[in-house]
């Protein structure tokens, strides 16, 4: 079976600019979760889908969106793009008590 | 406030010692405690899930255990190798209506660095 994937694994963007990450979640799984990691914040929820719903928002600004399509696969959107969005953005999929997660994707901001 | 303390923030030890690393929380009301590592780059890895009834658990050189009673975890690597070297993150679970993601609190790691 195969894991959850990411797309793009690193990304340049410049301030201003927005972007938009993709996240494939293990076949089978209809909860995805995404996640910023800095280092000095560590792991911060940002928002949870299931079936096509946002079930959960962490605090973040409503520059960050998400939406979660049919198939499970999942999308995350962050317009004008600050400095401080620099992070490894991770997304994860659920089953029962078990998250797994993909292998993220490295944004910098410019 | 459900909180996640992780000890010590880093750590250096030689290959072929053991080691442990601390968690301490005040997530209420309990559900589960998880400990994951995470690659430089990658996405974090379970280790272990530990539920309020289990003391101990093992997933091979890597041994959990949870007092439930003192809110602490610990996570002890017996003869560590190179390999070993990551980051160390404790995640526990409330219990709240759905067992949503937002019920998740993470700890902000231990950076673990084994040298030859």
């Amino acid at each position: 079976k195969a894991g959850v994937t990411q797309t793009p694994r690193y990304l340049i963007k410049t301030r201003g600019q927005q972007v938009t990450l993709s996240c494939s979640p293990i076949s089978g799984h209809r909860s995805v979760s995404w996640y910023q990691q800095t280092p000095g914040q560590g792991l911060q929820f940002l928002f949870e889908y299931f079936s096509e719903t946002q079930r959960n928002k962490g605090n973040f600004p409503g520059r960050f969106s998400g939406r979660q399509f049919s198939n499970s696969r999942s999308e995350m959107n962050v317009s004008t793009l600050e400095l401080g969005d620099s992070a490894l953005y991770l997304c994860a999929t659920r089953q029962g008590n078990e998250q797994y997660f993909g292998p993220g994707t490295r944004l910098t901001v410019t | 406030k459900n909180q996640v303390e992780q000890s010590p923030q880093s750590l250096i030890i030689l290959e072929g010692k053991n080691c442990t690393l601390q968690c301490n929380y005040t997530v209420s009301p309990f559900s589960n405690l998880r400990w994951y590592k995470q690659d430089t780059g990658r996405g974090p890895v379970s280790l272990t899930i530990m539920t309020f009834s289990e003391n101990t658990k093992s997933n091979g050189r890597y041994t959990a255990t949870l007092d439930a009673d003192t809110k602490q975890s610990s996570l002890h690597i017996t003869a560590s190798q190179l390999s070993d070297s990551a980051s160390y993150i404790c995640v526990v679970s409330a219990v709240y209506s759905g067992g949503g993601a937002d019920g998740l609190t993470f700890g902000k790691g231990t950076h673990l660095i084994i040298q030859p």
